[in-house]
C-alpha cells in the first residue's frame, strides 16, 4: 500500500510569492491534515480536511488555506509569502475524521525556503 | 490549554546503553489520546504508539517500552540496548479537543533529539 505522498518535496519561494502544496493520502483515507514544523515552533497544526470539507483549523492568518478533493487528495495554499513561512509542510492522512484514536501517518513532507 | 512538554532536548548515548524520553502532559479533557512519533533525518514522521487515557497499563514493542502514568500525567518511552538506527528526533503528541468544534488536533511535543553513537 502506498503511503502518503507530498509534491514538491522542495520548494524555493520570494517574498510575496503564493505557493500550493500538494497531499496525496493513503488509498482508502479520508481524513488530511497538514502541520508546520519550524526549529523556533515545532510541530504545529494548521488544518483538517474530511469529505471535503475543512473541520479544524489551527492558529493561523487567512494567508494560509487549504482543499480537498473528491478522490481527498488535498492542496494548501500560501499566499503573500513571508520569511517566516519557511518551515517543512507535513501532510497526514488517517482514516476517519479527527486525531481522537486513529493514528495518522505522515508523508515526506514539502520543505519551503522563502528567501 | 492542552500542552506537551519534552524537556530534553537532546540526549546522547551509546550503542547497546537504554534510554528514556520523559513526556508531560497537560489537559483538561478526560477523555485523551497520547503518541509516539519518531522523525528520522528524512523527515517523516513514523507512528510508534497510541494510548488512551483509561488504558494505564504498560507496553512493550520490541526493545520499545511505553509508561503511562496518570497521576504524575506522563508518557515515558524507553528505548532498551539502543542502536545507532534509532537516531532520530522523537516527538511526544497529545489529541486534544478544539472548544469551538469539539473535533480533535494533535498537539506535539518540542521533541528530543536522540544521538546513538557506535
Amino acid at each position: 500500500k502506498a503511503g502518503v505522498t507530498q509534491t514538491p518535496r522542495y520548494l524555493i519561494k520570494t517574498r510575496g510569492q503564493q505557493v500550493t502544496l500538494s497531499c496525496s493520502p493513503i488509498s482508502g483515507h479520508r481524513s488530511v491534515s497538514w502541520y508546520q514544523q519550524t526549529p523556533g515552533q515545532g510541530l504545529q497544526f494548521l488544518f483538517e480536511y474530511f469529505s471535503e470539507t475543512q473541520r479544524n483549523k489551527g492558529n493561523f492568518p487567512g494567508r494560509f488555506s487549504g482543499r480537498q478533493f473528491s478522490n481527498s487528495r488535498s492542496e494548501m495554499n500560501v499566499s503573500t509569502l513571508e520569511l517566516g513561512d519557511s518551515a517543512l509542510y507535513l501532510c497526514a492522512s488517517s482514516r476517519e475524521q479527527g486525531a481522537r484514536s486513529n493514528e495518522q501517518f505522515f508523508g515526506p513532507g514539502t520543505r519551503l525556503t522563502v528567501l | 490549554a492542552q500542552k506537551v512538554t519534552q524537556a530534553q532536548t537532546e540526549i546522547s548515548v551509546v550503542e547497546k546503553e537504554d534510554v528514556t524520553l520523559d513526556c508531560v502532559y497537560e489537559t483538561r479533557d478526560t477523555t485523551y489520546y497520547l503518541f509516539w512519533y519518531k522523525q528520522p533525518p528524512s523527515g517523516e514522521l513514523v507512528f510508534l504508539i497510541r494510548r488512551n487515557s483509561f488504558d494505564e497499563q504498560n507496553e512493550i514493542s520490541g526493545r520499545y517500552s511505553w509508561n503511562f502514568q496518570k497521576s504524575t500525567s506522563s508518557f515515558n518511552f524507553t528505548i532498551t540496548a539502543s542502536q545507532v538506527v534509532d537516531s532520530a528526533v522523537y516527538f511526544c503528541a497529545l489529541s486534544e479537543a478544539l472548544e469551538d468544534t469539539g473535533r480533535r488536533a494533535l498537539t506535539f511535543g518540542s521533541g528530543t533529539r536522540l544521538q546513538v553513537q557506535p
